[in-house]
């Protein structure tokens, strides 16, 4: 069975610093990953995606992400945060079986952007 | 991508009493899937709704407390019977990639039970 587990329940960071999202994950086939973004009061939005190919991925809001296989992780990072990108972050694993495939969340990290 | 869209966005209910979630989606798809998100938690999946069959439901999930119908490709309802505080959450509907998992999302039904 698959698991995804988000060290950082919140990140506190200031307006315009870069900022690292953790995500790791087990697995015992082959993976692919998501990270996904909820703004306050919506539902959840999809940042990036890995499916396969390049391990940098880059996403929306100039987010991006590199899948890392021998640490089975998959963190997330922007070099330069604004105030908008204050919302909770979901990593979001599913297993590469070839047919219908579930999507696992993690906890979740809240990310504050402050002044 | 598909566009979701749920009913109601947020409800108030009393205890004891059940409440329909409906969701629309702007293209015909196989597969829907109905997620709890209770307060300051991650998404838990409910179950599973393909079109012409029984919803198949995770552990933890009962069709008496969460009947799923799925009449056509485009249209699926969640019931809550039977309320209890506990029950308070956000319900979400998503769409997904049958080979991948890749889910699209509506923006949610909040549910407050009191």
């Amino acid at each position: 069975a698959q698991s995804v587990t988000q060290l950082d329940s919140q990140v506190p960071v200031f307006e315009e610093a870069p900022v690292e999202l953790r995500c790791n994950y087990s697995s015992s086939v082959s993976v692919y990953l998501f990270w996904y973004v909820q703004y306050p009061n919506q539902g959840l939005q999809l940042l990036l995606k890995y499916l396969s190919g390049s391990t940098l991925v880059k996403g929306i809001n100039g987010f991006e992400a590199e899948f890392n296989k021998s640490q089975t992780s998959f963190h997330l990072r922007k070099p330069s945060v604004h105030i908008s990108d204050t919302a909770e972050y979901f990593c979001a694993v599913s297993e590469d079986t070839g047919t219908a495939s579930k999507l696992t969340f993690g906890t979740g990290t809240r990310l504050q952007v402050t002044l | 991508s598909a566009v979701i869209s749920q009913k109601p966005s947020r409800d108030i209910c009393q205890r004891g009493t059940s409440l329909t979630i409906q969701c629309q989606v702007d293209s015909q798809v196989t597969m829907m899937f109905w997620y709890r998100q209770q307060p300051g938690q991650s998404l838990t999946l409910i179950a599973t709704a393909n079109q012409g069959s029984e919803a198949t439901y995770e552990s933890g999930f009962v069709i008496d407390k969460f009947p799923i119908s799925r009449p056509n490709l485009t249209f699926s309802t969640l019931t809550v019977s039977n309320m209890s505080p506990e029950d308070s959450s956000i319900y979400l509907c998503s769409v997904g990639q049958r080979n991948t998992g890749e889910l699209f999302f509506g923006e949610g039904s909040r549910l407050t039970v009191l």
